[in-house]
């Protein structure tokens, strides 16, 4: 399967721990994208990058979340010190950059916290 | 900034129904727009793009036109089946980031 992919799939977690989910892009892309969606919203946008430069991050990145894309290939989010607030699906995508416009996205890594 | 307003759902239709999914935007510049589509289980995915203004996307029996004048791009399919019963999403992307609307949840019934 030459798709994004995230992983986990799921975590639950307690309030107060850290989680840290994975992606995997598309391996030509040079763009990648994360989101978080919660129920009967659409996605909203995280934070970008440009092979491993962070180009925007959203107002709705908390000093709490922070990501990496360390060789421009594969990608993390942690979130430290999780609230229930931040339960949610975390949605990965990638895409070639300037021009098609268009993200591949993975299935996404659901959130609990509890 | 950015942003994409997309008709409130949930749309219940019966098969070989016609299918309207309004999309209003605000832009600064000239965005592409898109929509995206999401089946139960499954990864958002894109079904159609637009890149400029009077263009019209195309995919599946599904169609939206970039609408420069009224800031619209309206999704539409003349006869709907059970099978595109999914989320759609209205986006629009500015070459730096894709921003989305909230959704909207198709149902088809036989």
């Amino acid at each position: 399967d030459t798709g994004v992919s995230q992983d986990p799939r799921h975590k639950i977690t307690k309030r107060g721990q850290n989680v840290t989910f994975r992606c995997d892009p598309i391996s030509e892309h040079n763009r990648l994208y994360w989101y978080r969606q919660t129920l009967g919203q659409g996605p909203e946008f995280l934070t970008y990058f440009q092979n491993e430069a962070q180009l925007e991050k959203s107002r709705l990145l908390s000093d709490r979340f922070s990501a990496e894309r360390p060789k421009g290939s594969f990608s993390t989010l942690e979130i430290q010190r999780t609230e229930q607030g931040d339960s949610a699906m975390y949605l990965c995508a990638s895409s070639l950059g300037v021009g098609t416009g268009e993200l591949f996205f993975g299935e996404g890594s659901r959130l609990t916290v509890l | 900034g950015n942003s994409v307003t997309q008709m409130e759902g949930p749309v219940t239709l019966s098969e070989e129904a016609f299918l309207t999914i309004n999309c209003t935007y605000t832009a600064t510049g000239y965005p592409s727009l898109f929509w995206y589509v999401q089946y139960p289980g499954e990864g958002l995915q894109l079904l159609l793009k637009a890149t400029k203004a009077d263009d019209k996307g195309s995919n599946k029996g599904f169609e939206a036109t970039y609408r420069k004048e009224t800031t619209s791009f309206h999704l539409e399919k003349g006869s709907v089946q059970v099978s595109d019963s999914a989320v759609y999403f209205c986006a629009l992307s500015d070459s730096e980031d894709m921003r989305f609307g909230a959704g909207t949840r198709l149902t088809v019934k036989p």
